[in-house]
């Protein structure tokens, strides 16, 4: 099977803009979280889609957004970007919701804002 | 390779040596224990995983401990080689979160 792609790989942004992540889940699962990862925070939880609905979010801005698709890709929205909002955005997939099981990681997108 | 944690607590192991990474983790009500294992410019990596009814539970040449009462998790790994050089982080799962630890870099020495 293949494994979790992400993309872009990196990206390079001003404060004010916006960016939009792609994640494209293990074939057959329907659970798909995001993270942020930076030095001083850690692996951070965002939000979980699961079956094109979001289970769970954690404790980041508005400006935070996602959504899943039917063929349970997904994408990460982050508007109006921030300088610390710099960091590398994993996401990962899962065939239980929930984080009850085993999470398969994609590569991540560096995003680095300017 | 990308950087996931400046100041992170370091392990340093000969090769070959048994390495032991521990973790406090936050809720009591958690049921659900991962650790994952980072290298560098890649994402997080399944090792193994625990439920809290069990106390131990062991994969190739790694073996998680789960102490409920004190809150604690660890992971000890056998023989362990220059391939297991990486950060390796806990996890739990809280009311259908997964919630991260600060992560611990091994390194192994040649």
């Amino acid at each position: 099977k293949a494994g979790v792609t992400q993309t872009p790989r990196y990206l390079i942004k001003t404060r004010g803009q916006q960016v939009t992540l792609s994640c494209s889940p293990i074939s057959g699962h329907r659970s798909v979280s995001w993270y942020q990862q930076t030095p001083g925070q850690g692996l951070q939880f965002l939000f979980e889609y699961f079956s094109e609905t979001q289970r769970n979010k954690g404790n980041f801005p508005g400006r935070f957004s996602g959504r899943q698709f039917s063929n349970s890709r997904s994408e990460m929205n982050v508007s109006t970007l921030e300088l610390g909002d710099s960091a590398l955005y994993l996401c990962a997939s899962s065939s239980l919701a929930g984080g009850d099981s085993e999470q398969f990681f994609g590569p991540g997108t560096r995003l680095t804002v300017l | 390779g990308e950087s996931v944690g400046l100041h992170l607590p370091t392990l340093s192991v000969q090769e070959g040596d048994n390495s032991i990474i521990n973790c406090a983790y936050s809720n009591s009500a958690s049921d659900y224990f991962i650790w994952y294992k980072q290298e560098s410019g890649k994402g997080p990596q399944f090792i193994i995983d625990i439920r809290s009814n069990m106390d131990k539970r062991q994969g190739q040449r790694v073996t998680v401990l789960l102490n409920k009462t004190v809150k604690h998790l660890s992971l000890q790994i056998a023989a362990t080689q220059p391939g297991d050089s990486a950060v390796y982080f806990c996890a739990e799962n809280e009311g259908f979160k997964t919630i991260f630890g600060a992560g611990t870099r091994l390194f192994v020495k040649a």
